[in-house]
Parts: structure tokens; sequence; C-alpha cells
């Protein structure tokens, strides 16, 4: 099982400009995450899906789309770049178990924006 | 709403000594409390979790509801402990984490 992957590792914008992160998992998980990592802010969840075809608002979602058309996919859109979306971007993915659910992270992507 | 506190941003300690990593939460109902750690290159890895009150790779943490803390402990740390640590916290019936800001964890030689 390659678990949960995440494309492109790296990638520079310029302000304006739009692109699309991807992140696959291969482990049948109903639940998906996007999170932004920065330092001194810890995690924050963009966006999420607890299945196919659905998504909801994280705690900061302004500035970016979200699609899940097929369960193992979860597309992270930004339509026009801002250097304030410089960071890390990672992907995760559960499945809910007793005790909670543990998540699975990709490896990241790191976006700057000039 | 729901939050999780890590006081520190930076511990740094030295090889053999005890370790401390503090977690406080708010949060009225029943939380369900993790640690995650990201070593150095690697991706988030879940450390453990509460509810199955195991020790991995020597750490423990015990959930203290009456003063909303789920600190992680060590009785000896070790220099591979270095990597920086994530409270995390769940509620029944969401499907959302909430971070902590995390504790980057230096063990000294």
């Amino acid at each position: 099982n390659a678990g949960v992957t995440q494309t492109p590792k790296f990638r520079v914008l310029k302000t304006g400009q739009s692109m699309t992160l991807l992140c696959a998992q291969d482990m049948n998980h109903e639940y998906m995450y996007w999170y932004r990592q920065d330092p001194g802010m810890g995690l924050r969840l963009i966006h999420y899906s607890v299945g196919e075809g659905t998504t909801a608002k994280g705690e900061v979602p302004d500035g970016y789309n979200v699609s899940r058309l097929k369960k193992q996919n979860f597309l992270l859109g930004l339509e026009s770049a801002a250097p304030s979306q410089t960071s890390v971007y990672f992907c995760a993915s559960s499945s809910l178990g007793e005790g909670g659910y543990e998540q699975y992270f990709g490896p990241g992507t790191r976006l700057t924006v000039t | 709403a729901q939050r999780v506190t890590q006081p520190e941003k930076l511990l740094s300690v030295f090889k053999g000594a005890p370790v401390e990593l503090k977690c406080n939460y708010s949060y009225s109902g029943s939380p369900e409390l993790f640690w995650y750690v990201q070593y150095s290159r690697q991706r988030l890895q879940l450390l453990l979790r509460h509810i199955s009150r195991e020790s991995i790779k020597g750490f423990t943490a015990d959930l203290n509801k009456g003063e909303t803390s789920f600190h992680l402990k060590k009785p000896f740390a070790q220099e591979e402990d270095s990597a920086m640590y994530y409270c995390a916290l769940t509620t029944s019936g969401t499907y959302k984490y909430i971070f902590g800001t995390g504790t980057r964890l230096k063990v000294l030689a």
C-alpha cells in the first residue's frame, strides 16, 4: 500500500496563478482532509470530506476550493494564489474506528507564492 | 469552542533527562485525545491515543479530565526523540481534528 500520496511535492507560484493539489489514498478511507502547516500556527484544517461527492469547510477555507469526485482522491484548488497561501499543505485520510480514528498523513506539498 | 493548547513552542532537554510535553484542551464533553509526531523530513504519524492507554517508544500520556490535560511524558529522553509533537482532539460524532500549535522537542547529547 502506498498509503496517502500528494502531488506535487514542491511548487512555486506567482501571485494570481492557479493550481490544484492532488491527494490520493489507497486505504478505502471514507474521510479525507486538507491542512496547512505554518510556523507557530500548527495544523489548521482547510476543508474536509466525509465521503465521495461531499465536502465541508474547515477552519481556514477562504481562497481554497475542493472536490471529491472519487473516494480515493481529494483535490485542493487555489484559484488565485496569494503570498499568504505560502505554506506546507498536508492531506490526511481516516476511517471511523473504535476510540476515534487515526489520521494517515501524506508527505506534504511545499508551496511558495511570490 | 474546542481548543487545544500546547504552551511550549520549543523544549530542550539533555539525553537521559525526563520529558514532559504539555497539552491542555477545552471541551465540555468527552474528548478523544491523541499525540502525533513528525520526525525530520517525515510525515506526521500517530504516536499514541488516550483510549488505548499504551506506551509507545517509552512515551505515555494520561488524560486528566479534572485538569483538562493530556501531557506526554517519557522518563529518559533519547536523541532520536527529537521531533515536532502535536496534541490533537476529536469529539464523538464529528469528523474533525483540532490540533495544537505543536512543540518542538530537542534532545541534546
